[in-house]
């Protein structure tokens, strides 16, 4: 099966710009996924959806960021206005219904540099 | 609060040596843990689960509760093992320690 797609793979944008990033998860995979790994440290959630309704947003600094999942399918990241300490990688992950463990697919991940 | 805690950022060992990484954890509930690999220029992809008590490309983890610990342990490193490795713990949401860069020498 093909795997998390995410785009872009890399971002270069100054401080106080907006950048979005996207995620396509396994098909049919209810629930979707968004982690910040700031370098030297292990990925860090941001907010989890199940289908497109939010699960836990608790980690997300909602001033700057968004995130939305239109139609339970596909999800796009927001930051507006990004700030230097937003450098870091955003994975997207995706996992499934199925009964018992659901195990978390990543994607490869898109490199942000504020500059 | 839960909270995963990987002392060690980088190990190094030689080929056919045994090889553990740390983790130690905290958390109120009862916790679900995991290793997550992600070797260069790969995607982050699960190694294994306690709960599972399998052994995966020869690793394997044992739950110490009294220590509050999950280490990983190979009897015999290969090169191919190099790679990041993360220790996960499932509870509220998925946290992650920080990783330990492992290395193995020819």
């Amino acid at each position: 099966e093909a795997g998390v797609a995410q785009s872009p793979r890399y971002k270069i944008i100054e401080k106080r710009q907006s950048v979005a990033f996207w995620c396509n998860p396994i098909s049919g995979h209810a629930t979707l996924y968004w982690y910040q790994q700031i370098l030297g440290q292990g990925p860090k959630l941001l907010i989890q959806f199940q289908n497109n309704g939010v699960v836990d947003d608790s980690q997300l600094p909602k001033d700057r960021f968004s995130a939305e999942r239109l139609k339970g399918v596909d999800s796009t990241l927001k930051i507006q206005p990004a700030k230097l300490e937003d450098s870091a990688v955003y994975l997207c992950a995706s996992s499934g219904l199925g009964e018992g463990f659901d195990e978390q697919y990543f994607g490869p991940g898109t490199r942000l540099t504020v500059t | 609060a839960q909270r995963v805690t990987q002392p060690e950022k980088l190990l190094s060992v030689f080929k056919g040596a045994p090889v553990e990484l740390k983790c130690n954890y905290s958390y109120s509930g009862s916790p679900e843990l995991f290793w997550y690999v992600q070797y260069s220029r790969q995607r982050l992809q699960l190694l294994l689960r306690h709960i599972s008590r399998e052994s995966i490309k020869g690793f394997t983890a044992d739950l110490n509760k009294g220590e509050t610990s999950f280490h990983l342990k190979k009897p015999f490193a290969q090169e191919e093992d190099s790679a990041m490795y993360y220790c996960a713990l499932s509870g509220s949401r998925l946290t992650f320690g920080e990783g330990t860069q492992l290395t193995v020498n020819p």
